[in-house]
């Protein structure tokens, strides 16, 4: 996968806590996505940044779900009061240029609420 | 929302034997592209396609970009074990944002030795 680490690999929540999940992109990459996999279906887009800036969370609930993409650090996505329904994996993808063709993806963070 | 019609959901064959795999869509892609996940994996880009009926190789796998710019299809040929997994199209809207990609919904392939 080309460089992009995502961690944990694995995280439990009990319903109501927060979970947050990070990504460090490949070196040299300043574009960011998330895509949420629920169990036995495709991804779905939610979040693509640029260094810093939010370009476009069409694909992000309104609300309990932020994501970053600090000058420095990795890109963070946080989940706030987790509900079972947030169970899924959520992976991330890093490009160089933005263009979603030349982007790979991370081993993903298997989220479960329980 | 918009979605993408892929077929078969789950294939299981003997090894050698050729594979096809396509998706459909209502709407209008400018750009087609075949991913595999393997389990616990992220999905890896197998092939791309930017143009109306292209037609692109890559080893074994076939890909083609239909005519309408609303389907496509995969072809594995010869096929080995190691070609087990998850197989995702996805495709970039025509005149949407050119970030984002539509996902099917997946082909399982298994194939038994």
């Amino acid at each position: 996968n080309a460089g992009v680490m995502q961690n944990p690999r694995h995280l439990v929540r009990r319903r109501g806590q927060e979970a947050r999940l990070r990504c460090s992109p490949v070196k040299g990459h300043s574009h960011v996505y998330w895509y949420r996999q629920l169990p036995e279906e495709g991804l779905k887009f939610m979040v693509y940044l640029q260094k810093e800036n939010i370009i476009d969370e069409s694909g992000m609930p309104k609300e309990r779900f932020s994501a970053e993409f600090p000058k420095e650090g990795p890109s963070i996505l946080r989940i706030q009061q987790v509900v079972r329904g947030d169970s899924a994996a959520y992976f991330c993808a890093s490009s160089r240029t933005g263009g979603i063709t030349e982007a790979f993806f991370g081993q993903g963070t298997r989220l479960t609420v329980v | 929302g918009q979605q993408l019609n892929q077929s078969p959901q789950s294939m299981f064959i003997q090894e050698g034997e050729d594979v096809s795999m396509n998706c459909t869509s209502s709407s209008i892609f400018n750009t087609w592209l075949w991913y595999k996940q393997d389990p616990g994996e992220g999905p890896v880009l197998l092939i791309a396609l930017y143009k109306a009926g292209e037609l692109t190789s890559n080893g074994r796998l076939t890909a083609q970009f239909g005519i309408t710019r609303k389907d496509s299809f995969l072809n594995i040929s010869a096929s080995i074990p190691s070609d087990v997994g998850i197989y995702f199209c996805a495709g970039q809207v025509l005149g949407g944002a050119t970030n984002k990609l539509i996902f099917g919904t997946g082909t399982l392939l298994a194939v038994q030795p």
